[in-house]
């Protein structure tokens, strides 16, 4: 069974540029979360889709971060205009909706650098 | 809200010698609990959870946790390390299932030969 896989990588971009990120969960996991990691500071929480509704999306840092879950399966997470705050890890994860595991599949997350 | 501290930022320990990785949180009720591991290059990968029950809880690679209520505390532990168990460790906290989870700032861990 395939991870949760993310692309890019890694991505360089200047300041005011766009940049998309992809995510995709493991199949038939309705739960989708984006996860971020400034460097030095904890992994943060910035949105939950179930299937393709967002749950809760109280961490999103602003406006200029977008998230979609196209027919609930990959997410897209685009940041348009990049500023220099923006650079930092971000990370998807999955999980099921069965209550007998609330665990969370982790990808190994795309490092986004604005320069 | 609820909030996570790992209070060691770097660990250095022998191969060989036991770990132990310090976490306490903050919340009003029993949290979800989990300790996460990050190799280089990798994704977050999970050691073990306690959701409720014995407070003492087995994960893989050999790693245990105490659940200790009073303390509000989830220690990580090894008996013996291996080099290879060189890596970025992960406290986190979840207040119900399928909700967010919240991390503390993690703790790197170095082997020495």
């Amino acid at each position: 069974e395939a991870g949760v896989t993310q692309f890019p990588s890694h991505s360089v971009i200047e300041k005011g540029q766009t940049v998309t990120l992809r995510c995709d969960p493991i199949s038939g996991h309705d739960n989708l979360y984006w996860y971020r990691r400034v460097m030095g500071k904890e992994i943060k929480f910035l949105l939950h889709f179930v299937k393709e509704s967002k749950q809760d999306e109280s961490g999103m840092p602003n406006n200029r971060f977008l998230a979609e879950r196209t027919g609930g399966t990959y997410s897209t997470l685009k940041v348009q205009p990049a500023e220099l705050e923006d650079s930092g890890v971000y990370f998807c994860a999955s999980s099921q909706t069965d209550v007998s595991s609330y665990e969370q599949y982790f990808g190994p997350g795309t490092r986004l650098t604005v320069t | 809200a609820q909030s996570v501290t790992q209070p060691d930022i770097h660990i250095t320990v022998s191969e060989g010698a036991s770990l132990e990785l310090r976490c306490n949180y903050s919340y009003g009720a029993t949290p979800y609990l989990f300790w996460y591991v990050q190799s280089p290059g990798q994704g977050l990968q999970l050691l073990l959870k306690y959701f409720s029950g014995d407070t003492l809880v087995q994960g893989i690679k050999g790693f245990e946790a105490e659940f200790k209520r009073s303390q509000s505390s989830f220690n990580l532990r090894k008996p013996s390390v291996h080099w290879s168990d060189a890596a970025e460790y992960f406290c986190a906290v979840q207040t119900t299932g399928f909700q967010k989870l919240v991390f503390g700032t993690g703790t790197r861990l170095l082997v020495s030969p």
